[in-house]
């Protein structure tokens, strides 16, 4: 079974400064896709980033970006320029590619962005 | 701008009383789950459905809870009887391949 490990359980960081969130996965599969969420107070459950393990690039979306690491198993985001909005709940996400695509998901990092 | 919907967006309710939250998802996904989110177990399935046909409802208990999809617009979670373990936020989420949005949940708190 899939297992995603979040292992900073609350991070903090100033306005406008670079934090990264980490994650690491345990799967025997080959292809599969990688997510990291965003819930906000308001627990709408928002898809921040998404990785494909066959790619080597790493996906990029604005301010946040993934260090795709996939013979370490590792999936960091890094969140640039951080701003008031980003303080949320952030859930590293593991799905198969084919067959089952249920996600599986970390306990998640509280995030607090500091004036 | 395409979204899941789900109704009720918050449920209070007696013990031994019935639940339903439905759920419509984003029109042309053929993937529809179900979750639930607590603080104790954070994030997990309770069942999903590929073009309505139900795929796996091991997360469920199943002697109260129930999922279907009486058509592609609509997907309904019931709870017979609720009890107090059951209270938590439910989401809905639907998707195709590698993608899927969340509805805005269903905190159902059962007293």
């Amino acid at each position: 079974a899939q297992t995603v490990t979040q292992s900073q359980p609350e991070m903090s960081v100033q306005e406008a400064e670079t934090v990264t969130l980490s994650c690491t996965y345990d799967t025997s599969e080959s292809n599969y896709y990688l997510f990291w969420y965003k819930q906000p107070p308001s627990r709408q459950m928002i898809l921040v980033i998404r990785q494909e393990a066959y790619k080597q690039q790493n996906a990029t979306e604005n301010r946040f970006s993934v260090n795709f690491q996939k013979a370490a198993k590792s999936f960091s985001l890094k969140i640039s320029d951080s701003q008031l909005g980003d303080t949320a709940m952030y859930f590293c996400a593991f799905a198969n590619q084919g067959g089952s695509e249920k996600l599986v998901f970390g306990k998640g990092t509280k995030l607090t962005v500091n004036p | 701008d395409a979204r899941v919907t789900q109704t009720p967006r918050d449920k209070v309710t007696e013990m031994g009383q019935e639940v339903t939250m439905r759920c419509q998802p984003i029109l042309g996904h053929n993937t529809v789950f179900w979750y639930r989110q607590t603080m104790m177990q954070g994030l997990e399935l309770l069942a999903y459905f590929r073009n309505r046909a139900p795929l796996d409802d091991s997360g469920m208990p199943k002697d109260r809870f129930s999922a279907e999809m009486p058509d592609a617009t609509l997907a309904t979670l019931k709870i017979q009887p609720s009890e107090p373990r059951d209270s938590a936020v439910y989401f809905c989420a639907s998707g195709r391949v590698g993608e899927q949005f969340f509805g805005p949940g269903t905190r159902l708190t059962v007293l």
